[in-house]
């Protein structure tokens, strides 16, 4: 069975600085998808990039970028510029590639704080 | 377009009591999903369906029970509640599958006493 682990139960990072949140996973599987979600005290979760394994170019979307190494199994996400708006809890997903019967599995979440 | 809903947003119930937890979805979405979240253990997936009159289990399904009779909306039903079952709830919805970009709904808070 997949399991995807978040070893940094709470991180903090001033504004306008850049932080980096860890995630590990195991598989015995060559092609899958990775997420990132993050999770505002509103509850809502919101993605916020995704990796397919397949591609070797590290996913970014604006001041998110992924570093991701397959070999290592490893996944993390940095927020550069970080904002106030960026406080939340973030989550890395993990999601075998073929088929619809199959599911997202979640990591236990990185409370992030942003301070002034 | 008001995407995923879900109703109620808060209960308290009595153990040994039932209740549907409603979700709704206007993307006319054929995934969708209910989730649990509890403190530690991120989201576990407790049932999903690829579609109008497709269900499945996710990997802690015990306990409860689903039903897809439209593309729009997909209940959760709790049969007996149980207190180890106060959590807060997620639906999610995607366009195919969960590769796609999951719409998540604002959530559930259960207390079951």
């Amino acid at each position: 069975a997949q399991t995807v682990t978040q070893s940094q139960p709470e991180m903090s990072v001033q504004e306008a600085e850049t932080v980096t949140l860890s995630c590990t996973y195991d598989t015995s599987e060559s092609d899958y998808y990775l997420f990132w979600y993050k999770q505002p005290p509103s509850r809502q979760m919101i993605l916020v990039i995704r990796q397919e394994a397949y591609k070797q170019q590290n996913a970014t979307e604006n001041r998110f970028s992924v570093n991701f190494q397959k070999a290592a199994k490893s996944f993390s996400l940095k927020i550069s510029d970080s904002q106030l708006g960026d406080a939340a809890m973030y989550f890395c997903a993990y999601r075998t590639y073929t088929g619809t019967a199959s599911k997202l599995t979640f990591g236990t979440g990185t409370r992030l704080q942003v301070t002034l | 377009n008001a995407g995923v809903t879900q109703t109620p947003k808060f209960q308290v119930l009595k153990t040994g009591q039932s209740m549907t937890l409603q979700c709704a979805q206007d993307m006319n979405h054929e995934y969708m999903s209910w989730y649990r979240q509890d403190p530690g253990m991120g989201l576990r997936l407790i049932h999903y369906s690829v579609g109008a009159g497709i269900t499945d289990q996710g990997e802690v399904p015990n306990g409860y029970n689903v039903s897809r009779s439209t593309t729009e909306d997909f209940p959760l039903r709790l049969l007996s509640a149980a207190p180890s079952q106060t959590s807060v709830y997620f639906c999610a919805s995607s366009e195919r599958g969960p590769t796609d970009t999951q719409y998540f709904g604002p959530g559930t808070r259960l207390t079951v006493l």
